[in-house]
């Protein structure tokens, strides 16, 4: 089975932080995104990635960055944490861009 | 933006009842996809309807299609208290995201 890894299940970091939510897949997959969960909102895309190196904005960019530099692996950044950014940041990947995806755990952020 | 609804938003049952959930969608589809969360965790992968397909079975799960109507429909037969958990539908459009609906939680009594 594919299995993704979000490095942390729960952070807590401080206002104006720089935070860095790692994830990594071990099956080869091309596609990863990042996506963050809020009650009421659903889930919601930040960004995704086709290739190594390469990235696309979501639906909900600002505040955000990413890395892709080797396969496996997919970072999210928050360049400068805020109260606002407090949410569940769910990994995942897929052999193709219209799915299926596998997530991760997911990883409960919160800033104060 | 939010592509699928769900309804209805809460469903409470009891074990060894049907649960059906609804999913409606705004645009043309490539795929539907049904995803399972239980609480706190991650989405698990249930079942994929691409849009030239009605109806699909996995297991004690059915999903139908009506690309006409622009709906799905996830029915759970037997169910039991293992199937508590948040129930998604999310749909792939022309642009090759998938974008979630907000969710139908079920809950079953044992």
């Amino acid at each position: 089975d594919v299995k993704v890894t979000q490095s942390s299940r729960y952070l807590v970091k401080r206002t104006g932080e720089k935070v860095f939510l790692e994830c990594v897949q071990d099956m080869d997959h091309e596609n990863m995104f990042w996506y963050r969960q809020d009650p009421g909102l659903g889930l919601r895309l930040i960004y995704f990635s086709y290739d190594v190196k390469m990235k696309e904005k979501g639906d909900i960019p600002e505040g955000y960055s990413v890395s892709r530099e080797k396969k496996e692996r997919f970072s999210l950044i928050l360049e400068s944490a805020s109260t606002n950014q407090t949410s569940m940041y769910l990994c995942a990947s897929s052999p193709s861009p219209t799915g299926p995806y596998t997530f991760g755990s997911g990883t409960r952020l919160t800033v104060v | 933006s939010q592509q699928g609804e769900e309804d209805p938003q809460a469903l409470s049952i009891q074990e060894g009842e049907n649960a059906t959930m609804n999913c409606s969608y705004k645009t043309s589809i490539n795929n539907l996809q049904w995803y399972r969360q239980n609480s706190g965790r991650g989405l698990v992968h249930l079942i994929l309807i691409r849009s030239n397909e009605r109806e699909k079975h996995s297991g004690r799960l059915r999903v139908t299609l009506d690309t006409s109507k622009k709906s799905s429909s996830l029915l759970i037969t037997a169910s039991r208290a293992a199937d508590t958990a948040s129930y998604f539908c999310a749909t792939i459009a022309g642009t090759g995201k998938l974008i979630f609906g907000q969710g139908t939680t079920l809950q079953v009594k044992p």
